[in-house]
């Protein structure tokens, strides 16, 4: 398997546009996961799915931040409108469920907005 | 809640030193701990993992010991490389529940 694939690696976009990220987790895992990674704040979980279905949302941090997960090969964590704030390194995990925590991390989407 | 805390870095060692990076964590149950590491430019891999009291972690040559007295995961190499350089995040989980807790991560620089 390819491990869990991430897409853009790099997005460069100006204050206020709207922002998609890709992921695809491995096949078969039952989880999926939103992280963000900054300086400040290290390493946040923003959200995760069990079975395409979203578990916890807390660390979403405003509704400007939204996460679909519409099968179990993909999901898009989107901000709109974006803000220079916003500005960090987002990862995408999978894990296989039942029993098995091991979870895989994708290479990051590096975002900046100006 | 449930919370890891991590050494703060960053820890700069020579290579072929020994290696200590401190974690303990804070849990209401009996978590599984593990150590991620994340080389530059890439996302975090699993090192190493302990599920119960008084396992020990290993792989590549680091190691770490589950220890429930003193709510500690450190983890240790006896003689660190300029590969190893990186960042090691210390973790937590419930085994049926997959949300890891993870601390703010320890940056090792080791020079030649």
């Amino acid at each position: 398997d390819a491990g869990v694939i991430q897409s853009p690696r790099h997005e460069v976009t100006e204050m206020g546009q709207e922002v998609t990220l890709r992921c695809k987790p491995i096949s078969g895992h039952d989880y999926l996961f939103w992280y963000r990674q900054t300086m400040m704040r290290g390493l946040e979980l923003l959200i995760y799915f069990n079975n395409n279905v979203p578990i916890d949302d807390s660390g979403m941090p405003e509704d400007r931040f939204s996460a679909k997960m519409p099968n179990a090969s993909f999901s898009t964590l989107k901000i709109q409108p974006s803000e220079p704030r916003d500005s960090a390194v987002y990862f995408c995990a999978s894990s296989l469920g039942s029993g098995n925590t091991e979870a895989f991390f994708g290479q990051g989407t590096r975002l900046t907005v100006v | 809640g449930d919370s890891v805390t991590q050494m703060e870095g960053p820890v700069t060692l020579s290579e072929e030193a020994f290696l200590t990076i401190n974690c303990t964590y804070t849990a209401t149950g009996y978590p599984s701990l593990f150590w991620y590491v994340q080389y530059p430019g890439e996302g975090l891999q699993l090192l190493l993992k302990a599920t119960k009291a008084d396992d020990k972690g290993s792989n590549k040559g680091f190691e770490a010991t589950y220890r429930k007295e003193t709510t500690s995961f450190h983890l240790e190499k006896g003689s660190v490389q300029v590969s190893d350089s990186a960042v090691y995040f210390c973790a937590l989980a419930y085994t049926g529940f997959q949300k890891l807790v993870f601390g703010t991560g320890t940056r090792l620089l080791v020079s030649p």
